[in-house]
């Protein structure tokens, strides 16, 4: 089946320090990226779409500066979560489909621990 | 704006039993329906895919249904097993806004007992 790769799955980093998130589709072309964030017990809380080429599409409330997010090909999409500080610590999962018919598919998500 | 509602939050059951997952969704106007299931720790993983037009899908041991109209999904899973411990989320894909992103529900608990 599709699958889609996160890395790295652990991030633990002083407050200050911008951190990269990188989601690549290995076996399928990718024309939309998802990014997620999830808390604790929680369901997943959409972040930003992004489509191959184009600028991403942040949710409301959703800090573009803080969170930067490029989808330069149909296989790679990077977020980066800039001077990230304790309250960004979260986990953060990727996700991708083909076409808006086809399914999406999960990343194994990125736990992030600013300290 | 959609809502997505399953019930149970949680449901614990012994091995061997069947079992129905509940899915609500206040907006019919949707474009397909995604069940996943997701291990601690873990991101999701895909298990069914419904589309407005289809009334169910099947895969193995799992059984999903669609009634738009109602706006209501179902899981079932036949004959449980251990290693079905998870949580389940269904995902509704609306067509209101003019996006084709999901709306996730709030996931059933699901331990299935030895």
């Amino acid at each position: 089946g599709a699958v889609v790769s996160q890395h790295p799955s652990r991030v633990i980093c002083k407050s200050g320090t911008s951190v990269k998130i990188e989601c690549r589709s290995l076996d399928f072309q990718a024309t939309t990226m998802f990014w997620y964030r999830q808390f604790p017990k929680q369901s997943l809380m959409l972040m930003a779409t992004s489509n191959e080429g184009s600028k991403a599409t942040y949710e409301q409330g959703v800090e573009k500066d803080k969170f930067l997010i490029n989808h330069a090909s149909l296989t790679l999409s990077t977020l980066t979560v800039t001077s990230a500080h304790p309250e960004d610590s979260s986990f953060y999962i990727c996700s991708a489909r083909g076409t808006v018919d086809q399914p999406q598919h999960f990343g194994d998500g990125t736990r992030l621990s600013i300290l | 704006k959609q809502e997505v509602t399953q019930i149970p939050a949680a449901l614990s059951v012994p091995e061997g039993e069947n079992l129905v997952l509940n899915c609500s969704f206040t907006d019919s106007a949707i474009y397909n329906l995604q069940w996943f299931r997701q291990d601690p720790g873990k991101g999701l993983t895909s298990l069914l895919l419904i589309q407005s037009s289809q009334r169910e899908q099947t895969s193995g041991r799992l059984n999903a249904s669609l009634d738009k109209s109602s706006g209501r999904s179902t899981l079932y899973i036949a004959a449980s097993q251990p290693g079905d411990s998870a949580t389940y989320l269904c995902a509704v894909m609306s067509t209101t806004s003019g996006t084709y992103k999901y709306i996730f529900g709030t996931g059933t608990r699901l331990k299935v007992l030895a």
